[in-house]
């Protein structure tokens, strides 16, 4: 069966630090990848996807960055982390377009302070 | 592009009542539908879909949803709420066969006993 991870599940940064959100999808092979924003725990903001390695779509011009090194592993990054960029982030992963749903992983909550 | 409304921020129902949660959407062509279902500090997870065929599907949990085109929703339903199914509910759209789901705002579901 498939299985999506991301780490940390928490953490806390100081404005103006780097940030770097690991996902990773088990058990599937070339999966479409999403990074997600949630903010005050109400909707849900599509920040970048991917269809394949070294392939990223950006929805939201902002801070952040997003990189796919390899098939199952997908990267949110940032140089320097903004109060706004606080928020729960959600990695998500999609089989084919033809099914059409995503899976989500456990989030990874981020306070900037 | 798609769009998702969900009209109520809230819906508060005791045990044992019906639970209706609604979703209107707006998207070229055909539509795929989802509900996920997010509890505290916890990724989403998928409750149900609508591709084609029968305009009532049957999900996990009890939930079902019916379809109809005409009005453009797509409302979650639940003939006998429970108290664990207090959480919050997202609705989904995307075209057919597109990479990109776009979500509401959320409903946030409370059943008392």
């Amino acid at each position: 069966s498939q299985t999506i991870h991301q780490w940390p599940a928490t953490l806390v940064q100081p404005v103006g630090s780097p940030l770097s959100l690991e996902c990773t999808v088990e058990g599937t092979s070339n999966p479409n990848l999403y990074w997600y924003r949630q903010a005050a725990g109400r909707g849900l903001q599509l920040l970048f996807y991917s269809v394949g390695i070294g392939q990223i779509s950006s929805e939201v011009p902002q801070n952040l960055s997003a990189s796919r090194p390899q098939d199952r592993q997908f990267i949110l990054s940032s140089k320097k982390l903004l109060l706004s960029d606080s928020g729960f982030y959600l990695c998500a992963w999609m089989r084919d377009t033809i099914t059409g749903e995503l899976f989500f992983g456990e989030g990874s909550r981020l306070t900037v302070l | 592009a798609q769009s998702v409304a969900q009209p109520e921020d809230q819906v508060n129902v005791a045990e044992g009542n019906p639970l209706t949660v609604k979703c209107t959407y707006s998207v070229s062509g055909n539509p795929y539908l989802f509900w996920y279902v997010q509890y505290p500090n916890r990724g989403l997870q998928f409750l149900l879909k609508y591709i084609t065929g029968d305009n009532l599907v049957k999900g996990s949990y009890g939930f079902e949803a019916e379809f109809n085109k005409s009005q453009t929703s797509f409302h979650l339903k639940k003939p006998s709420a429970l108290v664990s199914d207090s959480a919050l509910y997202f609705c989904a759209v995307s075209p057919l066969n597109d990479y990109k789901l776009s979500f509401g705002a959320g409903t946030t579901v409370t059943v008392r006993a």
